[in-house]
């Protein structure tokens, strides 16, 4: 079983500040994908990594895979409101990390 | 807009009643999901269906039933369930089937309350 660990498990910081999420786990992945959910609504996939030491940028949003495929990051430069809410990462055996909440306040 | 579609949003039933949950998706996607999501939980899989025909079942108790009639339809089928089932249910598809999921598209959720 591919166990995926999120940390940290909540986040809460202002506007305009920058934040790193991490997801880590013990088993090698081929891929990783990051997911946005919103409240009362399904996870949105933002990015998939596949390669290792891969980097990936999505706007503020940048994601890293780890060299040896068993974890990686995803960072905000400049946070804002609407980055709110909860970042799941989930391996290819289609079991996700706990996530982090996240709340930018304005 | 997502291009999962869920229906209904919102259910109330009681622990006696029969009802269903539906997702449909038009992607061509050959591999679908229902993960149940508790508050502040992640979601947590349910049931895959590979080529329309279920290749995982997590240890769900059988007052869940799944059913696929064809590659764009699943439906989950709910009888004498507990008030301790209310939850977001979340419909998902891929493109790449089961063991290799690669990336999910999600439904909205249908938002269940047992009574």
């Amino acid at each position: 079983t591919q166990l995926l660990e999120q940390s940290p498990q909540f986040l809460s910081i202002q506007e305009g500040e920058n934040l790193t999420v991490y997801c880590n786990s013990s088993s090698v992945f081929s891929s990783l994908q990051w997911y946005r959910q919103e409240p009362g609504e399904g996870p949105v996939l933002l990015v998939t990594v596949v390669t290792g030491g891969e980097v990936k940028k999505l706007k503020r949003l940048t994601f890293q895979f780890g060299d040896a495929r068993k974890d990686s990051s995803l960072h905000i430069t400049a946070a804002q409101p609407g980055d709110t809410g909860l970042y799941l990462c989930a391996g290819e055996k289609l079991v996700f990390g706990k996530g982090t909440k996240l709340t930018v306040n304005p | 807009d997502t291009e999962v579609t869920q229906t209904p949003k919102h259910l109330v039933m009681g622990m006696t009643n029969k009802k269903s949950l539906k997702c449909e998706q038009h992607m061509g996607h050959r591999a679908m999901y229902w993960y149940k999501q508790k508050a502040k939980k992640p979601p947590e899989l349910m049931f895959v269906y590979s080529y329309e025909k279920l290749s995982i079942n997590e240890s769900v108790p059988s007052r869940f039933s799944p059913e696929c009639p064809n590659s764009s339809l699943l439906n989950l089928h709910l009888h004498a369930l507990q008030p301790e089932d209310s939850a977001l249910y979340l419909c998902a598809s891929s493109h790449l089937a089961h063991p290799v999921a690669g990336e999910l598209f999600f439904g909205e959720g249908s938002r269940l309350t047992v009574l």
